[in-house]
């Protein structure tokens, strides 16, 4: 059961332009929306994250759009670099569980 | 200074045989999670401590037992090691917060289990 679904399973990105990934979630008590970046070798690391009581969050090229009546959130990363390239997870958990639910990654290449 | 570490980075043996992995954080935090991630890079939880209290057990096969020794450390003892168990194991710790919520999840950089 993939309570959390993620897309695209891959993306290439020219530099300097947008990279777009989206997620969709199915259980209404999640709270909590973290996204995680990972480098090859590494372990995952948070990026940003956000919680349902505003519908946008930025912290440098970094945004996270909310909708919570479409259970849906969204990663833009803007002026995309080559260091940006990494796989990119969404995650979901509720209040009172420290479970972190992970979507399936998404792979964002960030050519010249 | 490294936050949450993990030894060995990569441990490959032979099938039936019983492995441990060791975590430790030196971020002072309550909380500590054992993730898998799969060959198509799937991460799941498989389980949480808090303050050395087993909280979180998903449906991991007995085989595998968590222990915490304190709550700066969560080893992973696995026994009968099993083809299919080849993944990279990492550890996470947390800090409550309140409100029943926990902080953010650092992860360390993951042990790659290869079994033969």
């Amino acid at each position: 059961q993939q309570q959390v679904k993620q897309s695209p399973q891959s993306l290439i990105v020219q530099k300097g332009g947008i990279s777009i990934i989206n997620c969709a979630y199915e259980n209404t008590a999640f709270d909590y929306f973290p996204w995680y970046q990972q480098f090859p070798g590494k372990g995952p690391a948070l990026l940003i994250a956000i919680r349902p009581d505003v519908s946008e969050k930025k912290e440098g090229r970094f945004t996270i759009s909310f909708n919570k009546s479409a259970k849906q959130f969204s990663l833009h990363i803007m002026d995309s670099q080559p260091g940006d390239s990494a796989t990119y997870f969404c995650a979901a958990s509720k209040v009172g569980n420290e479970k972190l639910t992970f979507g399936t990654g998404t792979r964002l290449t960030i050519i010249p | 200074d490294t936050a949450v570490s993990q030894t060995p980075k990569y441990l490959v043996t032979q099938m039936g045989n019983d492995k441990s992995i060791k975590c430790e954080q030196n971020l002072g935090h309550d909380t500590m999670y054992w993730y898998k991630q799969d060959s198509k890079k799937f991460l799941k939880i498989m389980f949480s401590y808090n303050n050395k209290e087993l909280i979180i057990n998903e449906t991991v096969p007995n085989r595998f037992s968590p222990k915490s020794p304190d709550k700066a450390h969560l080893n992973l003892h696995i026994n009968s090691l099993e083809l299919g168990d080849s993944a990279v194991y990492f550890c996470a710790s947390s800090q409550e917060i309140g409100g029943g919520r926990t902080d953010t999840q650092y992860f360390g950089p993951g042990t790659r289990l290869t079994v033969l």
